[in-house]
């Protein structure tokens, strides 16, 4: 079964710090990697996005690692900000065998304290 | 500019009453989804349509039909619900199959 492992499940960070959630896949056919962000009672959002070809992607204070060897990837929310505080959720989609559906990891609660 | 709107947005069930759950996008997109979000569980996907016309199951499918009733509409059914059903339900839609996906705001289901 096609798996998207985040780590942690809850992050406190302080206003001004770097929030960094991590994510692990198994399946290297996988070759779209999002991050959504979910605030309570809303649907989440599409954060950002990276392709395998590419090991950073920026936008301006997130920043996706990508390490293909490593089957890893991970958000960095540099200068975090209490409006940040949210649910991340990383996800993988492979575009083979007509198959189109994205995995999601568990999710990664972040709090960020002023 | 409401992008995907759910209805409703709370219902309480009885095991095996039956409803449906309602979703529709403006955005002129090709491909919607539903998806129940359960605590330490993230997003499954439960159903999908590609395009107008077919459906395809995803990882959770076993006790939900889904209709796409047009380019706007896909509906989720559950026909005898059960405790195990007890979800926030999110629909979405995106312009192709591999493109991003924007979600509703969900439907919260509690089935006693």
């Amino acid at each position: 079964q096609q798996q998207v492992k985040q780590s942690p499940q809850s992050l406190i960070v302080q206003k001004g710090g770097i929030s960094i959630i991590n994510c692990a896949y198994e399946n290297t056919a996988f070759d779209y990697f999002p991050w959504y962000q979910q605030f309570p009672g809303k649907g989440p959002a599409l954060l950002i996005a990276i392709r395998p070809d590419v090991s950073e992607k920026k936008e301006g204070r997130f920043t996706i690692s990508f390490n293909k060897s490593a089957k890893q990837f991970s958000l960095h929310i540099m200068d975090s900000q209490p409006g940040d505080s949210a649910t991340y959720f990383c996800a993988a989609r492979y575009s083979g065998a007509g198959s189109y559906q994205l995995t999601f990891g568990k999710g990664t609660k972040l709090s960020v304290i002023p | 500019n409401a992008g995907v709107t759910q209805t409703p947005k709370f219902q309480v069930l009885k095991t095996g009453q039956s409803m449906t759950l309602q979703c529709a996008q403006d955005m002129n997109h090709n491909s919607m989804y539903w998806y129940r979000q359960d605590p330490g569980m993230g997003l499954r996907l439960i159903y999908y349509s590609a395009s107008e016309g077919t459906t395809d199951k995803g990882e959770v499918p076993n006790g939900y039909n889904v209709s796409r009733l047009n380019k706007r509409e896909f509906s989720l059914r559950l026909e005898s619900a059960a405790p195990s059903q007890t979800s926030v339900y999110f629909c979405a839609s995106s312009e192709g199959v591999s493109s991003p996906l924007h979600f509703g705001n969900g439907t919260r289901l509690t089935v006693t």
